[in-house]
């Protein structure tokens, strides 16, 4: 079974300008949620989609947004790039929400930096 | 703000010997612990995992133990294996909720 896939890898982008990344989850997981890791801040969570729907939002701007499609693929939106958002975004996919019973399995990311 | 801490950035043990990792949180409606292992250009894969209700569980070489009432939790890995070497990641969530709140991170190195 392949694992979560996303693209792209590595993105460099200029400040103001707006960048979309994609996550394709495990064949059967519905639920895609997206971190953003920098040095020293750990992951910090964006979303979590399940079904079409957003169910979690962590506490980032509306810079950042996302959605999901019908076949559980994600995508996720940064517009008015900044300095900082240069970082590591992690999507991670479950079969269903619910930590207890559901592991969560990521991807390798994509690499965004912003000049 | 930081809702769980990993306050050592890294550690380094010798092969064979133990690594302890911890990992200290704020927020009491946590109420599920997982450790994830990170290798680079890799993402986070989950390792162990602990409810509430637990005060230890063990899976092979690691074992997690968890103390609610001084919010602490610490990841054992015995023997240390010079493949355990990666960056470990303390998460935590509420477990009606999932949005895992995560620490920065401590980098193992393993030496031979």
């Amino acid at each position: 079974k392949a694992g979560v896939t996303q693209t792209p890898r590595y993105l460099i982008k200029t400040r103001g300008q707006q960048v979309t990344l994609s996550c394709s989850p495990i064949s059967g997981h519905r639920s895609v949620s997206w971190y953003q890791q920098t040095p020293g801040q750990g992951l910090q969570f964006l979303f979590e989609y399940f079904s079409e729907t957003q169910r979690n939002k962590g506490n980032f701007p509306g810079r950042f947004s996302g959605r999901q499609f019908s076949n559980s693929r994600s995508e996720m939106n940064v517009s008015t790039l900044e300095l900082g958002d240069s970082a590591l975004y992690l999507c991670a996919s479950s079969l269903s929400p619910g930590l207890a019973e559901y592991e969560q399995y990521f991807g390798p990311g994509t690499r965004l930096t912003v000049t | 703000d930081q809702q769980v801490k990993q306050n050592s950035p890294s550690l380094s043990v010798q092969e064979g010997r133990i690594s302890i990792l911890n990992c200290d949180y704020t927020n009491s409606m946590f109420d599920y612990f997982l450790w994830y292992k990170k290798y680079p250009a890799e993402g986070p894969t989950f390792l162990i995992s602990i409810s509430s209700i637990k005060d230890k569980n063990e899976d092979g070489r690691f074992t997690v133990f968890l103390n609610k009432s001084a919010k602490h939790l610490s990841l054992h890995i015995v023997p240390s294996q010079p493949g355990d070497s990666a960056v470990y990641f303390c998460a935590a969530s509420p477990s009606n909720d999932y949005k895992l709140s995560f620490g920065a991170g401590t980098t193992v190195t393993v030496r031979a």
